[in-house]
């Protein structure tokens, strides 16, 4: 079976640091990956996608970046962080070749900025 | 692309009440549909779907019928329980391979 691993489930960073937020899938290959953030009491945010190794999209110009070093891999990084990059980011895969775009969530990390 | 509109919340209901969350949907076609769940602090997890027009998902005594004439896909569940305390988010397939989410509608339910 399937199963996403996302880490760290919590961090605690201050204003201008680096980030870097992993994601991993087990049991299936080239999978669809993506980012979501979810800020407190809103909705999803699709922040990146990839449909295969090297290959990101992103969907809202900001302070992020994404990376697919593997192809299981999903990394997002930030190299100085914002008050306003607080949120619940959570990763999200899909079978490359799927028609319906069902998509199976990770436990998503916690991330507060001070 | 798709796009999906949900009933606003919170709801608040009593244990055993019954549950509506609205939910519509505008598409080309007829995509599956799906209805997520988000416990607490958790990521989210797939409720049920349905994968084509009429189908009927269903799932922990939650189910949502896919109506092509009124473009609904309903959630309802005929007896709530404190343990459904969530937020429930409908979606259709959107663009490029991706998922378009509604708004999200918070559910409490009070002993």
């Amino acid at each position: 079976s399937q199963t996403i691993h996302q880490w760290p489930a919590t961090l605690v960073q201050p204003v201008g640091s680096p980030l870097s937020l992993e994601c991993t899938v087990e049991g299936t290959s080239n999978p669809n990956l993506y980012w979501y953030r979810q800020a407190a009491g809103r909705g999803l945010q699709l922040l990146f996608y990839s449909v295969g190794i090297g290959q990101i999209s992103s969907e809202v110009p900001q302070n992020l970046s994404a990376s697919r070093p593997q192809d299981r891999q999903f990394i997002l990084s930030s190299k100085k962080l914002l008050l306003s990059d607080s949120g619940f980011y959570l990763c999200a895969w899909a079978q490359g070749q799927t028609r319906n775009n069902e998509q199976f969530f990770g436990p998503g990390t916690r991330l507060t900025v001070l | 692309g798709n796009s999906v509109t949900q009933m606003e919340g919170p709801v608040t209901l009593s244990e055993e009440a019954f549950l509506t969350i609205n939910c519509t949907y505008t598409a080309t076609g007829y995509p599956s549909l799906f209805w997520y769940v988000q416990y607490p602090g958790e990521g989210l997890q797939l409720l049920l779907k349905a994968t084509k027009a009429d189908d009927k998902g269903s799932n922990k005594g939650f189910e949502a019928t896919y109506r092509k004439e009124t473009t609904s896909f309903h959630l309802e569940k005929g007896s709530v329980q404190v343990s459904d305390s969530a937020v429930y988010f409908c979606a259709a397939p959107g663009s490029a391979r991706q998922l378009t989410f509604g708004s999200g509608t918070q559910l409490t339910v009070l002993p």
